[in-house]
């Protein structure tokens, strides 16, 4: 199965700076990344598919980047609402897998 | 609106099963496909399948196979998940969501708490 590895685990940064994200995958996905956003308590929420394509509704300061194995995922001028858990989701191959989710939090 | 709404918590002595539904509604139920996913208390994501509304195709990961098994209700517009065999560690919120094969999950389900527990 393809692993995902997201760093850093956790990233402290303040409103108004921008995040970057990283997921790496053991082998080569093309453009079958996918990102979602958790707080807590609910449900992830799809942000971007295919890479860098934002799903609807996803203000333009998220954007994705990347294929075959290296993506990012930034996040521009960051807001109070942004602070989550940030999971990349690999759709290349079965099984679909996750990655282990990155932390980002309020400095 | 697309929604998920899932069935209520459970709580479950190991070795029993547990089945959890997940109605779907504001779109063509059989144009789009069904994944679960979990994620055990303070943990990440994991896959547990995906089925096919359309045919009743599924696709299990290896870890999972043989324990859980998937089945929808096109008549009802309804999803669901059965796992068997529980043990602790399969104590999780449990996540219905449409997709899996292509774009990304969207919408989820609002989760259900499963708790293992003698």
């Amino acid at each position: 199965e393809i692993v995902l590895t997201q760093s850093p685990a956790t990233l402290s940064l303040s409103p108004g700076e921008r995040a970057t994200l990283s997921c790496r995958a053991s082998q080569s996905i093309s453009s079958y990344l996918v990102w979602y956003q958790q707080k807590p308590g609910q449900a992830p929420r799809l942000l971007i598919y295919d890479a860098s394509n934002r799903a609807t509704g996803i203000p333009a300061r998220f954007s994705g980047s990347g294929s075959g194995t290296d993506f990012t995922l930034t996040i521009n001028s960051l807001e109070p609402e942004d602070f989550a858990v940030y999971y990349c989701q690999q759709r290349s191959n079965w099984p679909i897998t996750f990655g282990q989710g990155t932390r980002l939090e309020i400095k | 609106q697309v929604q998920l709404v899932q069935s209520g918590a459970e709580v479950k002595k190991p070795g029993a099963s547990v089945k959890v539904s997940c109605k779907a509604s504001g779109y063509t139920f059989t144009n789009y496909g069904i994944s679960w996913v979990r994620q055990a208390p303070g943990q990440g994501l994991q896959w547990m399948g995906w089925i096919n509304v359309y045919n009743g195709e599924t696709n299990y990961p290896q870890t999972l196979q043989g324990r859980v098994t998937l089945t929808t209700d096109t008549s009802s517009n309804t999803a669901y998940m059965e796992l068997g065999s529980l043990r602790s560690d399969d104590t999780a919120v449990y996540y219905c969501a449409r997709g899996g094969a292509s774009y990304g999950l969207d919408p989820w389900g609002q989760g259900t708490l499963v708790t293992i527990s003698s």
